[in-house]
C-alpha cells in the first residue's frame, strides 16, 4: 500500500530535549515536505527537499532541520524544543516539486513541548 | 505575495442538502494547480478534489464539485447530498508550482442529522 509514515504520532517533551520526529514513503517520490499546522493559520511549510541531499527552507524553519540521506526518509528534527513548537505535523510527498498530481500526507504528529 | 483565503470559519449543513464552500486565492503564476482537502477528526489529510488552473472545465469527483472563476480568482467547493461522514476541517491549497502548498485557514463544516 502506498503510503507516508510518520512516527510518533503523538509526543509529549520537555523544552530543550532535543527529538526527531520520522517520515518515511514507499512511493519512490522525489519530492518531501513538512508543514505544522495551527489553528486559525492553516498549514505552513517547514522545509521541502526535491531529491536526496537537496533540502530548502520554507515559511517558517527556524527552530527546525531536516536531513536526506535517503529517497524515502525525510525526518524533522527539533534541536531544543520550546513551547511555542507545541503543533500538529504532517510530513507529505509527491512524484516531483515542480508538476504536481497530488501530495500524500502523513498521519500527523501531534507534539506538546512542556 | 501568494495567498490562500477561506473566509467562513465554520459552516453547518442538514444531512442531504447542498452546501458550498468559498475559497479565494491570488497567484502570480500562470500554471498552477487548485485542491481541496478534507481533514476528518482522524486528522489525515484526505484529497477532495483537484483542479489545474489551464482547464476550464470544473473539476468533478461523485458529490463533489468546484467551482473554478480564474479570472476571480475564485475556487468554491459544493457539497451535494451532505453526510454526516463529511463532517471535517476542509483546507483550499493553491500549488503556484514553487515547491509547496499555500493552504488556507479551514473551513470546519458540521453536518447534522
Amino acid at each position: 500500500e502506498a503510503q507516508v509514515t510518520q512516527n510518533p504520532r503523538y509526543l509529549i517533551t520537555v523544552t530543550g530535549k532535543k527529538l526527531t520526529v520520522t517520515c518515511s514513503q514507499n512511493m519512490n517520490h522525489e519530492y518531501m515536505s513538512w508543514y505544522r499546522q495551527d489553528p486559525g493559520l492553516g498549514l505552513r511549510q517547514i522545509y521541502y527537499s526535491m531529491n536526496v541531499e537537496v533540502t530548502d527552507k520554507g515559511d517558517v524553519p527556524e527552530g527546525y532541520k531536516v536531513s536526506r540521506k535517503e529517497k524515502r526518509n525525510f525526518p524533522l528534527i527539533l534541536e531544543s524544543p520550546s513551547p511555542n513548537q507545541t503543533s500538529l505535523y504532517f510530513c507529505a510527498s509527491s512524484p516531483t516539486g515542480t508538476v504536481n498530481t497530488e501530495a500524500f500526507f502523513g498521519q500527523g504528529t501531534r507534539l506538546t513541548v512542556v | 505575495a501568494q495567498t490562500v483565503t477561506q473566509s467562513q470559519p465554520e459552516m453547518s449543513v442538514q444531512e442531504a442538502e447542498t452546501v458550498t464552500l468559498s475559497c479565494t486565492y491570488d497567484t502570480s503564476e500562470s500554471n498552477y494547480y487548485l485542491f481541496w482537502y478534507k481533514q476528518p477528526p482522524s486528522r489525515q489529510m484526505i484529497l477532495v478534489i483537484r483542479q489545474e488552473a489551464y482547464k476550464q472545465q470544473n473539476a468533478t469527483e461523485n458529490r463533489f464539485s468546484v467551482n473554478f472563476q480564474k479570472a476571480a480568482k475564485s475556487f468554491s467547493l459544493k457539497i451535494s447530498d451532505s453526510q454526516l461522514g463529511d463532517t471535517a476541517m476542509y483546507f483550499c491549497a493553491l500549488w503556484p508550482g514553487t515547491y509547496k502548498y499555500i493552504f488556507g485557514t479551514g473551513t470546519r463544516l458540521k453536518v447534522l442529522a
